[in-house]
């Protein structure tokens, strides 16, 4: 199936840091969403992007939907603890439907004390 | 509203055993998912639904099966379980978010289910 290449796997950061990561593909996404998931729970959405060149901000943290519909990235500023977990990019490839959610591997966040 | 709920949270199963994972959404979304996440690795669809009564095949639907008699319940069921299984499984719901009407891609997450077969 489709692949989306999520990077870093992981991020070792200070409390206050910021935050970026990314996610890219090789084939056209029409909508792409950020999940974050904590230990033991499901994926939770972050911010959801609808149109390429879109950038959307969730508080502390900001999306962007990349020009060229392949790729997208997630930035949130001064970190603090409760945003240790995994972070998780979506992409649909196709224009509705139930299917076309790909998910990358994920992003796991470390804050060190 | 409880959201999206999964039973049970954990079990352990024999190869070969039988069992149905619950799911449920009391917020009335037509479009229902099953996924399942190993190790390290992302979210994989195994089912959806896109309403009551129909239900379509994801990327890793093998050794599993799905009904969907109401809007509100999205039972998986896994017939002779085998190791390969040993996974946690979500379950998902969605509607079109404000302004779309034909994406479904606003998905809410159940706690999943842990299952172990040994």
């Amino acid at each position: 199936g489709q692949q989306l290449n999520q990077s870093p796997q992981s991020m070792f950061i200070q409390e206050g840091e910021d935050v970026s990561m990314n996610c890219t593909s090789s084939s056209i996404f029409n909508t792409w969403l950020w999940y974050k998931q904590d230990p033991g729970e499901g994926p939770v959405l972050l911010i959801a992007l609808y149109k390429a060149g879109e950038l959307t901000s969730n508080g502390r943290l900001t999306a962007q939907f990349g020009i060229t519909r392949k790729d997208s990235f997630l930035n949130i500023s001064a970190s603090i603890p409760s945003d240790v977990g995994i972070y998780f990019c979506a992409g649909q490839h196709s224009g509705g439907g139930a299917d076309g959610l790909t998910f990358g591997k994920g992003t796991h966040l470390i804050i060190q004390p | 509203n409880a959201g999206v709920t999964q039973t049970p949270k954990f079990r352990i199963l024999k190869i070969g055993q039988s069992m149905t994972l619950q799911c449920a959404q009391d917020m009335n979304h037509n479009y229902m998912y099953w996924y399942r996440q190993d190790p390290g690795m992302g979210l994989k669809l195994i089912y959806y639904s896109v309403g009551a009564g129909i239900t379509d095949k994801g990327e890793v639907p093998n050794g599993y099966n799905v009904s969907r008699s109401t809007t509100e319940d999205f039972p998986l069921r896994l017939e002779l379980a085998a190791p390969s299984q040993t996974s946690v499984y979500f379950c998902a719901s969605s509607y079109p978010p404000s302004g779309h009407p034909n994406l479904q891609e606003t998905q809410y997450f159940g706690p999943g289910t842990r299952l172990l077969v040994l």
